[in-house]
């Protein structure tokens, strides 16, 4: 069965400070690496998609995926009240696999002012 | 921007009734998903589609469950006997690209089905 684990939270960070989430994968096969936000009783919303090894960076988010140690991670900046949300962490299955997402149970954060 | 979209939004039936789920993906998107999650838990892969056949399914996608693609814009997700635990979000999504590709997966707003 494969897996994503993602810190179980929740996690409370004062305005202003950096978030850090954290994933790892039981899946040597995955390619593709996602980071969703899903606010209560809505649906997932796309944040980042990271492929390689190493940081990337985009606003105030920055995402780092190590394959070796199947580990994927999320930082969240300057964080504000309207980062409050779950945050999910997907990989994309490997092998012969058309694109099927595994999702984390996902990270609870509260940005509080 | 082009959206996924997701009719109804909320979906209460009675058990052993069926109950059809409608989507609407992104325009020049090839595949397509269905998601569930049940409150509380994690999202759940369902089913795979692309080029008008199921190309991948999960053990939860049994012989209840079946998927179509009526015309070149809807995608449907039917139960056919409900049971009190398909009571869940169902989230419809899609992807451009190959098979192998890297895109990432747009999700629609869901809808909540409510068994009763």
């Amino acid at each position: 069965q494969k897996e994503v684990e993602q810190n179980s939270g929740p996690l409370s960070v004062p305005e202003g400070a950096i978030a850090s989430l954290n994933c790892t994968y039981s899946d040597r096969g995955s390619q593709s690496f996602f980071w969703y936000r899903q606010y209560s009783g809505k649906s997932p919303e796309l944040i980042m998609s990271i492929y390689s090894n190493g940081d990337k960076e985009d606003g105030r988010f920055t995402a780092q995926l190590n394959k070796a140690s199947q580990y994927v991670s999320l930082l969240i900046r300057d964080s504000q009240p309207s980062d409050s949300a779950t945050y999910l962490c997907a990989a994309n299955a490997g092998g012969t696999s058309y694109g099927k997402l595994t999702f984390g149970q996902g990270t609870i954060l509260t940005v509080h002012p | 921007e082009p959206e996924v979209t997701q009719t109804p939004s909320h979906q209460v039936t009675q058990m052993g009734q069926e109950v059809i789920l409608r989507c609407v993906p992104i325009s020049n998107h090839l595949y397509f998903y269905w998601y569930r999650q049940i409150l509380g838990q994690k999202v759940e892969f369902l089913v795979s589609f692309y080029n008008n056949e199921i190309s991948e399914k999960s053990e939860i996608f049994d012989d209840q469950f079946s998927v179509e693609r009526p015309d070149g814009s809807n995608f449907t997700l039917k139960i056919r006997s409900t049971k009190l635990e398909d009571s869940a979000m169902y989230f419809c999504a899609s992807r451009r690209g190959g098979a192998r590709s890297n895109q990432p997966q747009h999700f629609g707003d869901g809808t909540r089905l409510s068994i009763l």
